[in-house]
């Protein structure tokens, strides 16, 4: 079942700007994963938290993570044009049956305008 | 990482025939996923594919419509089967990565299936 809810379902920017996606999710975590997805192709993993971690970089990507509230943040700075894509978060729930198993968020639609 | 290599990339079909997706990864991994996403909408687990024994599938999916193979540590098989239009959708099949990777999956590039 799908536990992710993402906002905004679409954001539209200029280059330059800052985007910033919100993931929140419904039952405990191992960790909490955010990927990227050029028109419908095959997803690229762009960065993990760990439910004991609150907040990641990487690059231009900033992730948080909230499991008090069950949330997730992902902030891509300074953004590019060629950072137009869908993006989503994927949480890998706790417990033993569920390694290797995530479950995907609706997605983020970004834009960014040159 | 892993280098996946799936097809067909895309195929267009008719109602009632089936369709088989073939995942190839360049390195041995002991659990395979096939995902579906539908137009628009964020990616479903089908199954999970282990070498040597029988997937497992998610509740909604079926072994009769939906049946895998999982020959070896590096190939599987996905199988649509008695396809009608709401089989339209883009398959995907990924595996975990090894080592340090092991918690992050690694996709391919997907098969766009369109069914008349």
């Amino acid at each position: 079942s799908q536990q992710g809810e993402e906002d905004p379902q679409a954001l539209s920017i200029q280059e330059g700007e800052n985007a910033t996606m919100n993931c929140s999710y419904k039952t405990s975590i191992n960790n909490l994963q955010w990927y990227r997805q050029n028109s419908g192709r095959g997803l690229v993993h762009l960065i993990l938290i760990r439910s004991n971690e609150r907040e990641k970089h990487s690059g231009r990507l900033r992730v948080t993570l909230d499991t008090s509230k069950k949330s997730s943040s992902l902030l891509i700075t300074a953004s590019r044009a060629a950072d137009t894509a869908s993006y989503f978060c994927a949480t890998e729930n706790a417990g033993g049956t569920s390694y290797g198993k995530l479950t995907f968020g609706q997605g983020t639609i970004l834009t960014v305008h040159p | 990482s892993a280098v996946i290599s799936q097809k067909p990339s895309r195929d267009i079909c008719q109602r009632g025939t089936s369709l088989t997706i073939q995942c190839q990864v360049d390195s041995q991994v002991t659990m395979m996923f096939w995902y579906r996403q539908q137009p628009g909408q964020s990616l479903t687990l089908i199954a999970t594919a282990n070498q040597g024994s029988e997937a497992t599938y998610e509740s909604g999916f079926v072994i009769d419509k939906f049946p895998i193979s999982r020959p070896n540590l590096t190939f599987s098989t996905l199988t649509v089967s008695n396809m009608s239009p709401e089989d339209s959708s883009i398959y995907l099949c990924s595996v975990s990565g090894q080592g340090r990777t092991n918690e992050k999956l690694f996709f391919g590039s997907g098969t766009q299936l369109s069914v008349l």
